[in-house]
């Protein structure tokens, strides 16, 4: 398996502009979750799902965040408007079980001018 | 919310040098996770315990559930062991209680 994959790696927009990072899970694999990580707050738990079911999303910071799992092999974080504070690394994991190790994908780097 | 805390914030040791990284937290928790994250970004899972140890190659990670504590040692340090550490305390539910992050351990190996 080649692993959690992200897209894309880097994104630079302007704000007000929608965001769209993208996350393929490893197969297989129930719960995913999307992580940002800033240098201020450190990585934070935005939200998590079990069978493709939002489960937690009380890190999700405001309305302008939306995280959904279509199909077992495809999630999206979506952030519309964007904003300057929302500069940061996302990254998206995944598990087998809830209690299990998580797989990291290598992050998408979001600039936010 | 789990409060957890590492120590120290940065480390610099000389290479061989026996490395001890602290993580404590405030409520109990299902598990806990060591994480490394690398100079150029990526994470990587070291451990996963909820009691007692576990050893991977140089690495051991220990966990006292009584009083909230758990270590990372790195025996016969080198390198490449240079990279930020990560402890995260998994909530005893599923659900609001999620992962909590410690800031981070920076570590610096010298030759």
């Amino acid at each position: 398996d080649a692993g959690v994959i992200q897209s894309p790696r880097h994104e630079v927009t302007e704000m007000g502009q929608e965001v769209t990072l993208r996350c393929k899970p490893i197969s297989g694999h129930d719960y995913l979750f999307w992580y940002r990580q800033t240098m201020m707050r450190g990585l934070e738990l935005l939200i998590y799902f079990n069978n493709n079911v939002p489960i937690d999303d009380s890190g999700m910071p405001e309305d302008r965040f939306s995280a959904k799992v279509p199909n077992a092999s495809f999630s999206t974080l979506k952030i519309q408007p964007s904003e300057p504070r929302d500069s940061a690394v996302y990254f998206c994991a995944s598990s087998t079980l809830w209690v299990d190790e998580q797989f990291f994908g290598p992050g998408t780097r979001l600039t936010v001018l | 919310k789990n409060e957890v805390e590492q120590s120290p914030q940065n480390l610099t040791a000389q290479e061989g040098e026996f490395i001890t990284i602290n993580c404590s937290y405030s409520v109990g928790i299902s598990a806990l996770h060591w994480l490394q994250q690398h100079p150029g970004g990526g994470i990587v899972s070291l451990f996963m315990l909820s009691s007692g140890k576990k050893k991977h190659g140089r690495l051991i990670a220990t966990i006292n559930i009584q009083e909230k504590h758990s270590s990372l040692h790195i025996t016969a340090s080198h390198p490449r062991d240079s990279a930020v550490y990560i402890c995260a305390a998994r909530g005893a539910g599923g659900g609001a209680d999620g992962l909590t992050f410690g800031k981070g351990t920076h570590l610096i190996i010298q030759p």
